[in-house]
């Protein structure tokens, strides 16, 4: 069975510091994604890594994919307010399978 | 290019009532999920299908049933709710296998029970 975790849950952070957030699983998996969430609404998508040593970087946020490790990053650089919110990983095994998320890491972002 | 649109946002339902949450899009996408969102435990899976006439369960398939008549619409059921079902319900959907593609997710339904 596919787990997926994530840490921390809750990170609050001040306005221009560094920060990880943590994903990793337990079966092998190619393809990985990461998501946002603001509260009351939906999930938008952020990054989606298909393969080992796999970087995105959009803005100040960078994620990255080590499937040996099965790990997944997300860095976040000199944090602004606006990043707020609730991020999410999620993974797919090869084959017909759906995603399967983390618990989410819920971001606050303080002056 | 409506995406995945999910009806209704909100309902209230009593405790043995029936009722059917819709899902429909408009990609041409094979692979359709349906989600439960509460606090604390992220997203978790209660039915997929992987193309019109196939479905399967996910984690938590107790209570829902689902179809794939067709490639666009993907209904959610709830056979006789109850307050354990009170939550935000997302679907969502992507082409299959697709390199470099993401799950497209609706803007969820907010289902109370009560």
């Amino acid at each position: 069975e596919l787990k997926v975790e994530q840490n921390p849950l809750f990170l609050s952070m001040q306005e221009g510091k560094n920060y990880t957030i943590y994903c990793n699983y337990s079966t092998t998996s190619d393809r990985l994604y990461w998501y946002r969430q603001d509260p009351g609404k939906s999930l938008e998508s952020l990054f989606v890594l298909l393969s080992n040593g796999a970087v995105k970087q959009e803005g100040r946020l960078m994620a990255s994919l080590d499937t040996k490790a099965r790990l997944s990053t997300l860095h976040i650089t000199a944090a602004v307010h606006d990043l707020s919110a609730t991020y999410f990983c999620a993974v797919d095994r090869s084959g017909n399978t759906p995603l399967v998320f983390g618990k989410g890491t819920r971001l606050s972002v303080i002056a | 290019n409506a995406g995945v649109t999910q009806t209704p946002k909100f309902q209230v339902l009593k405790t043995g009532q029936s009722m059917t949450l819709q899902c429909a899009q408009d990609m041409n996408h094979e692979y359709m999920s349906w989600y439960r969102q509460d606090p604390g435990m992220g997203l978790r899976l209660i039915h997929y299908s992987v193309g019109a006439g196939i479905t399967d369960q996910g984690e938590v398939p107790n209570g829902y049933n689902v179809s794939r008549s067709t490639t666009e619409d993907f209904p959610l059921r709830l056979l006789s709710a109850a307050p354990s079902q009170t939550s935000v319900y997302f679907c969502a959907s992507t082409k299959a296998r697709t390199t470099n593609y993401g799950y497209t997710f609706g803007s969820g339904t907010r289902l109370t029970v009560v």
